[in-house]
């Protein structure tokens, strides 16, 4: 609710430190799940995504697992810098005539202490 | 390519008042979308488009309207502005297929008074 809204999860790390932010996804028919970034006062911007067909696929400097038994999708930043501070949002989307549709997580608040 | 742009960036409304947001992509994808984002919280789809000529309601579609004419334009409208719209708004496109990102504009920050 929008309670829960307010009160994001947060994750403090170090830079050069690893980071996992986690997902919990609400659709057992998603087809296709997308982690995004968000910066202070910009769009989301894409980071990976993953069909429901795998369960891990690996990017420059991340890694998206994806548990579809217990609906759960995690994105793991290696070496974390301090330009990765920012929201970071997982999205569902049903696939086929629905790609347009994402229906998006409440998101993490990640901040990178040099 | 300038990708998807929207205008304008920020404004105020009076309740009752209407307003069009202006969403505008040069990438040629069919797919076009409308989100809303309220503070703290993940964006809520308002309404999309998988063509010209072609809408449908997304989760939170009461007081907007939209239509799509060219495929480059997706105009969303508010009828009557409530508070309760406050918010961003953010467009989308993408190509509708697996494994294409979907890319997102600057957004509009919308005060309702």
């Amino acid at each position: 609710g929008e309670s829960v809204g307010l009160h994001l999860p947060t994750l403090s790390v170090q830079e050069g430190d690893n980071s996992i932010i986690n997902c919990a996804y609400s659709n057992s028919a998603s087809d296709y799940f997308i982690w995004y970034k968000q910066e202070s006062g910009k769009g989301p911007q894409f980071i990976i995504d993953i069909r429901s067909n795998m369960d891990k696929r690996q990017g420059q400097r991340v890694t998206v697992l994806l548990n579809k038994t217990v609906k759960h999708l995690s994105l793991q930043i290696a070496a974390t810098q301090p330009g990765d501070s920012a929201v970071y949002f997982c999205a569902e989307n049903l696939g086929g005539t629905s790609y347009g549709k994402l229906t998006f997580g409440q998101g993490t608040i990640l901040t990178v202490h040099p | 390519n300038a990708g998807v742009t929207q205008t304008p960036k920020f404004q105020v409304l009076k309740t009752g008042q209407s307003m069009t947001l202006q969403c505008a992509q040069d990438m040629n994808h069919e797919y076009m979308s409308w989100y809303r984002q309220d503070p703290g919280m993940g964006l809520r789809l308002i309404h999309y488009s998988v063509g010209a000529g072609i809408t449908d309601q997304g989760e939170v579609p009461n007081g907007y309207n939209v239509s799509r004419s060219t495929t480059e334009d997706f105009p969303l409208r508010l009828l009557s502005a409530a508070p309760s719209q406050t918010s961003v708004y953010f467009c989308a496109s993408t190509k509708g297929y697996a494994g294409y990102e979907q890319f997102f504009g600057p957004g509009t920050r919308l005060t309702v008074l």
